[in-house]
């Protein structure tokens, strides 16, 4: 069965820090892995990344795969309260069907 | 250019009862792919729904049900609901056309079970 864990589980920061979110997984048939920032309900899509080494960069975001070890990393640089949120982070299988494995999500909470 | 719409967006029921959640996708999407989120969780796959037809099926009871439409919309029915079943539950909308496996959410239904 795929399995995604993330960790930490919740994370406190002040404004202006850098933080560092993991996700490690175990998939058959790895395709792709995804990060959403989901912070009332709907998840919205921040990245996905499907080739090792890559770094996917947006404003302070950033993210990168390592497929040989199985885990990714989301950071975020010069944190906005507007950061807080839950981040989530999920795998997708080759074989032409769409179905996410989603881990439990870190809690980022940002203080002024 | 309208995103995921779903509705209603909340919903009280109690246990026993049946519901039925609505989802429409993203312009130019295809397949419709319906989670539960239960609270502190992440999302759970429920089923995919592809040309009418249900694609892939998660870990779930037959008393979870669904249909997809022409218009590539889509419905989430649930029968006998139990406490258990009080959750958010999100429709992602994605097309065979995209090469990966992106997807897009929609708002959710909060379904409270009482």
């Amino acid at each position: 069965e795929d399995k995604v864990v993330q960790s930490p589980l919740s994370l406190v920061v002040h404004e202006g820090d850098t933080v560092t979110l993991n996700c490690s997984y175990e998939v058959t048939n790895f395709r792709s892995l995804l990060w959403y920032k989901q912070e009332k309900k709907a998840p919205t899509f921040l990245f996905m990344l499907t080739s090792s080494g890559i770094e996917k960069k947006s404003g302070r975001l950033s993210s990168i795969l390592d497929k040989k070890e199985l885990f990714s990393i989301l950071n975020i640089t010069a944190t906005q309260t507007g950061d807080s949120a839950i981040y989530l982070c999920a795998v997708g299988r080759v074989e032409g069907n769409e179905k996410l494995t989603f881990g439990t999500g870190t809690r980022l909470t940002i203080i002024p | 250019d309208a995103g995921v719409t779903q509705s209603p967006t909340h919903l009280i029921k109690t246990r026993g009862q049946q519901v039925t959640l609505r989802c429409s996708p993203k312009s130019g999407h295809d397949t419709v792919s319906w989670y539960q989120q239960a609270l502190g969780q992440g999302p759970q796959f429920i089923f995919q729904y592809y040309e009418e037809e249900e694609r892939q099926r998660g870990n779930f009871p037959d008393r979870f049900s669904g249909h997809q439409f022409p218009n590539y919309s889509s419905e989430l029915n649930v029968n006998a609901l139990l406490l258990g079943d009080s959750a958010l539950y999100l429709c992602a909308s994605s097309s065979r056309d995209l090469p990966y496996n992106e997807q897009f959410f929609g708002p959710g239904t909060r379904l409270t079970v009482l």
